[in-house]
């Protein structure tokens, strides 16, 4: 069955460090992957996905996501974290025949900011 | 353009009680979500609607659960009676295609007590 796991639940980073937040996949074919972010009092909103060709792909607000079909994985990395990207992220596999709204998603992984 | 609007935010209920959540999707978006996420658990699809038709309603729980779509607009998902499990955020998206972006509303927040 596809699935999706965040093995973090909650990280806490300083701002200005770097962050990678993990997601691994299982899926039969090849998966449509994608990153979604929900800040406090806000709706899910898309970050960057990945379907096809290069496997390192730019999002929005900074974000980039490397897809390693070998690792199953589909981790979420910005270089410099500021304290606005305190959220709870979302990585989901879909696209049963490319649909972009049908996913599953993994359990999220909340982000602390330090200053 | 207003996003994807859902009412209300938030909703507490005693258990037995009905309670009808809406959304409204972006206009002119076919393609209608419904997503619900229990304390501690990952967001799971419910339904998918394209227009007024159910297309995909694996996802739903239980025959306590009701969606409707009349006029293929705006969605209401009708919870009787309620059971405390059914407690958790509930999400709304839309789309206009059903392979493009998917964008979500802020959820409705349901607590059966």
């Amino acid at each position: 069955a596809q699935s999706v796991t965040q093995p973090d639940i909650h990280i806490t980073v300083s701002e200005g460090a770097s962050l990678e937040l993990r997601c691994n996949y299982s899926y039969g074919a090849t998966p449509y992957l994608f990153w979604y972010v929900q800040s406090p009092g806000q709706g899910l909103q898309l970050l960057l996905k990945y379907f096809s060709g290069d496997t390192l792909v730019q999002g929005i607000k900074g974000f980039e996501a490397e897809f390693k079909r070998s690792q199953s994985s589909f981790n979420l990395r910005k270089p410099s974290v500021h304290w606005s990207d305190a959220a709870e992220y979302f990585c989901a596999v879909g696209g049963m025949g490319g649909s972009q709204g049908n996913l599953i998603f993994g359990k999220g992984t909340k982000l602390s900011v330090k200053p | 353009e207003a996003g994807v609007t859902q009412f209300p935010s938030h909703s507490v209920i005693e258990k037995g009680q009905t309670v009808t959540l809406r959304c409204d999707p972006i206009s002119g978006h076919d393609n209608l979500y419904w997503y619900r996420r229990v304390m501690g658990k990952e967001i799971k699809f419910l339904l998918h609607f394209v227009k007024e038709s159910k297309q995909d309603e694996s996802g739903m729980p239980n025959n306590r659960f009701l969606a409707e779509r009349t006029g293929g607009t705006y969605s209401t998902l009708k919870v009787q009676p309620a059971e405390l499990e059914d407690s958790g955020v509930y999400f709304c998206a839309s789309s206009q295609e059903w392979n493009t972006e998917a964008f979500f509303g802020q959820g409705t927040r349901l607590t059966v007590v």
